[in-house]
């Protein structure tokens, strides 16, 4: 069966330190990869979006990074967080479904707290 | 700029109605249209998706439907129980690849009494 995985599930940081988030991906090959972030009061926003391994493309520019060092690795950095990057970190990917149709699935999420 | 807007923001019923969350979008131009349900603390589970082709969708007490044109859409919950208690999220998508990614309204969180 697809699956997604999130690690970890809630994560306090103190300001300047590096930050490392994992999302793996089981079932499938070649997923096309999201990371999206939720802030307080506010909706999800896109912060990267991956096609293939070692191909990342940012929607916003910030304090954070991503990498796909495998097919269904995709992991969200940062070297030194920011208040401003506390928030719950969702991963997805898209899967495709009867007649080429596709839909979104998502990982359960990291709640980041930087202090 | 696509963007996604869901009324009312909050919305609390009591058990056993019937309700309608709304969403519009500004760009007609998407490739589909998804509801999600968010509960506290957690990720995103998929309720829904409509292509834009299509007009409607029903999973068991829920029933979604798209007027791409007037750019709107709506989750009806038939016959409400508690544990649909959640936060709702609609989102459009512009299309697969590097146009899947996916734009959000602010959800509207529903509660229901029992």
């Amino acid at each position: 069966s697809q699956t997604i995985h999130q690690w970890p599930a809630t994560l306090v940081q103190p300001v300047g330190s590096p930050l490392s988030l994992e999302c793996t991906v089981e079932g499938t090959s070649n997923p096309n990869l999201y990371w999206y972030r939720q802030a307080a009061g506010r909706g999800l926003q896109l912060l990267f979006y991956s096609i293939g391994i070692d191909q990342i493309s940012s929607e916003v520019p910030q304090n954070l990074s991503a990498s796909r060092p495998q097919d269904r690795q995709f992991i969200l950095s940062s070297k030194k967080l920011l208040l401003s990057d506390s928030g719950f970190y969702l991963c997805a990917w898209i899967r495709f479904v009867t007649g080429g149709r596709h839909g979104y699935t998502f990982g359960s999420g990291t709640r980041l707290t930087v202090v | 700029k696509q963007e996604v807007t869901q009324i009312p923001a909050a919305l609390s019923v009591p058990e056993g109605e019937n309700l309608v969350l709304n969403c519009s979008f500004t760009d007609s131009a998407i490739y589909n249209l998804q509801w999600f349900r968010q509960d506290p603390g957690k990720g995103l589970t998929s309720l829904l998706l409509i292509q834009s082709s299509q007009r409607e969708q029903t999973s068991g007490r829920l029933n979604a439907s798209l007027d791409k044109s007037s750019g709107r859409s709506t989750l009806y919950i038939a016959a409400s129980q508690p544990g649909d208690s959640a936060t709702y999220l609609c989102a459009v998508s512009r299309g697969g690849g590097s146009q899947g990614n996916l734009i959000f309204g602010k959800g509207t969180k529903l509660s229901v009494k029992p």
